[in-house]
C-alpha cells in the first residue's frame, strides 16, 4: 500500500482562484511529519510548508495553507490566489518517527499543477 | 547562500561505466540524504546519513554505495552503471532526523546511462 496518496495528477486552475491539492497518508505512528514541496520545469525541490501530527492548528506559509484533517489522515495544500508562477509539480511527503528502519521523506507521485490566465 | 550544491548537474555515461555523484551542504546540518527521481515518481530515498561518521540504506539501496566524508560533504557512487540507473539524482540535507525538519535540496543531477 501506497504511503502517501496524490490522486491528482494534473490540474488546470484559472488565475487567481484558490487551489486545493490533495494528500492522504498512511502511517500507524502517533508522531509524523507532513511536508509540501514544489517542483517548477527548472528541477529543484522547494520546500514549501510544514504540519506536525500533534500540532492542533493548520500550518500556514503566505500563501499556502495545510488543510490538516488528521482522523481522515489528509493532508491538502490550499494555495490561495494562484499566480501563474504556480504552475509546477507539487508533492507531498511524510516523515515517520519510526521510519520503518530508514530515515528519510516518503513522497507521493505528485501533482502537475498548471495556472491558466 | 549556496545552501545545497550537487556536482555535476549533466552527465552522460556507459553501461559498466563508474561515476561519483558530489554534494555539500554549508548550513552546518548534521543529516544527508540521497534520492533518486524517475518520471512520473516521487523521489525515493536511496541513503541517508544521519550525522557525520554514519550511513544507511534507505528503499533503494542497490548498485549504489556512499561515503560521509566530513560533515559538509556526502557522496554517492556507482560502481557499475546500469541503464535502469538513469535517473535524476537529488541531495538533501536537514538539522538533524527530527520529524520537524525539512530538508533542503540540491538542484539535482541528470544521469543518463547508456
Amino acid at each position: 500500500a501506497q504511503k502517501i496518496t496524490q490522486t491528482q495528477p494534473g490540474m488546470f486552475v484559472q488565475e487567481k482562484e484558490a487551489v486545493t491539492l490533495d494528500c492522504t497518508y498512511d502511517t500507524s505512528d502517533q508522531s509524523y511529519g507532513l511536508f509540501w514541496y514544489k517542483q517548477p520545469s527548472s528541477g529543484e525541490m522547494i520546500f514549501l510548508i510544514y504540519q506536525g501530527s500533534y500540532d492542533e492548528q493548520n500550518a500556514t506559509e503566505g500563501r499556502y495553507s495545510l488543510n490538516f484533517q488528521k482522523a481522515r489522515k489528509s493532508a491538502n495544500l490550499v494555495i490561495s490566489a494562484s499566480q501563474l508562477g504556480d504552475s509546477a509539480m507539487y508533492f507531498c511527503a511524510m516523515r515517520e518517527r519510526s521510519g520503518g528502519g530508514a530515515d528519510g521523506l516518503t513522497f507521493g507521485k505528485g501533482t502537475h499543477l498548471i495556472i491558466q490566465p | 547562500n549556496a545552501g545545497v550544491t550537487q556536482t555535476p548537474k549533466f552527465q552522460v555515461l556507459k553501461t559498466g561505466q563508474s561515476m561519483t555523484l558530489q554534494c555539500a551542504q554549508d548550513m552546518n546540518h548534521n543529516s544527508m540524504y540521497w534520492y533518486r527521481q524517475d518520471p512520473g515518481m516521487g523521489l525515493r530515498l536511496i541513503y541517508y546519513s544521519a550525522s557525520e561518521g554514519t550511513t544507511d540504506k534507505g528503499e533503494v539501496p542497490n548498485g549504489y554505495n556512499v561515503s560521509r566524508l566530513n560533515k559538509r560533504e556526502f557522496s554517492l557512487r556507482l560502481e557499475s552503471a546500469a541503464p535502469s540507473q538513469t535517473s535524476v539524482y537529488f541531495c538533501a540535507s536537514s538539522e538533524d532526523r527530527g520529524i520537524s525538519q525539512p530538508q533542503h535540496f540540491g538542484d539535482g543531477t541528470r544521469l543518463s546511462i547508456l
